[in-house]
């Protein structure tokens, strides 16, 4: 069964800090790969995606996300940290037509 | 476009009761998703409808079900409700729920069980 690992809990950084969150998963097919963020009293939403081509991929708001096939991993990162970037982050994927698995999440904490 | 709408927003039950949650895709959207949302467990399958039929179901007792309507309208009913079933329910659609098409989520349902 696919699973998805999110190592860092809770993140706590300084405005303007770099960021990196972890982002494992377990399933030897063919997957797609996706961020979601979701911001204090507010939805969920995309923050952004790997389908296919370039392993880095861009979302919004500075974020990027690469996909490194041989460890299973798609990791967020963001050079400047911004306070309206506190937030919590998780990581999803699904094979071509299998539901999507989320991880435990992230809780990051930036203080100005 | 209107978003997921997802009703109540909030509600409270005790234990023993059942409760019936509400969603409405985006307008054209046919597939809906279900998800349980706990601190520290993230966000659960529940079930998946894709033109009125459960196309793909998580790891969750019975007790909870759930349906699709011919206008895509879902609804997820959890009988004799635990203390544990305390969570954010949400609901999230897209086109046709095929790996690459992007979720787009409620603002979900908290239910509250004393």
């Amino acid at each position: 069964a696919q699973s998805v690992s999110q190592h860092n809990h809770h993140v706590i950084l300084s405005e303007a800090a770099s960021l990196e969150l972890g982002c494992n998963y377990s399933y030897g097919g063919t997957v797609n790969l996706f961020w979601y963020v979701q911001y204090p009293g507010q939805h969920l939403q995309l923050l952004l995606k790997y389908f296919s081509g370039d392993p880095l991929v861009k979302g919004i708001k500075g974020f990027e996300a690469e996909f490194i096939k041989s460890k299973f991993s798609f990791n967020l990162r963001k050079p400047s940290v911004q306070w309206s970037d506190t937030a919590e982050y998780f990581c999803a994927v699904n094979a071509q037509t299998d539901k999507l698995i989320f991880g435990t999440g992230t809780r990051l904490q930036v203080f100005p | 476009k209107a978003g997921v709408t997802q009703t109540p927003r909030y509600l409270i039950k005790t234990r023993g009761q059942q409760v019936t949650l509400s969603c409405s895709p985006i307008s054209g959207h046919r597939s809906v998703s279900w998800y349980q949302q706990t601190p520290g467990q993230g966000l659960q399958f529940l079930f998946e409808y894709f033109s009125e039929t459960q196309r793909n179901k998580g790891n969750f007792p019975g007790r909870f079900s759930g349906r699709q309507f011919s206008n895509s309208r879902s609804e997820m009913n959890v009988s004799t409700l635990e203390l544990g079933d305390s969570a954010l329910y949400l609901c999230a659609s897209s086109y046709t729920g095929d790996g690459a098409n992007v979720l787009t989520f409620g603002a979900g349902s908290r239910l509250t069980v004393l």
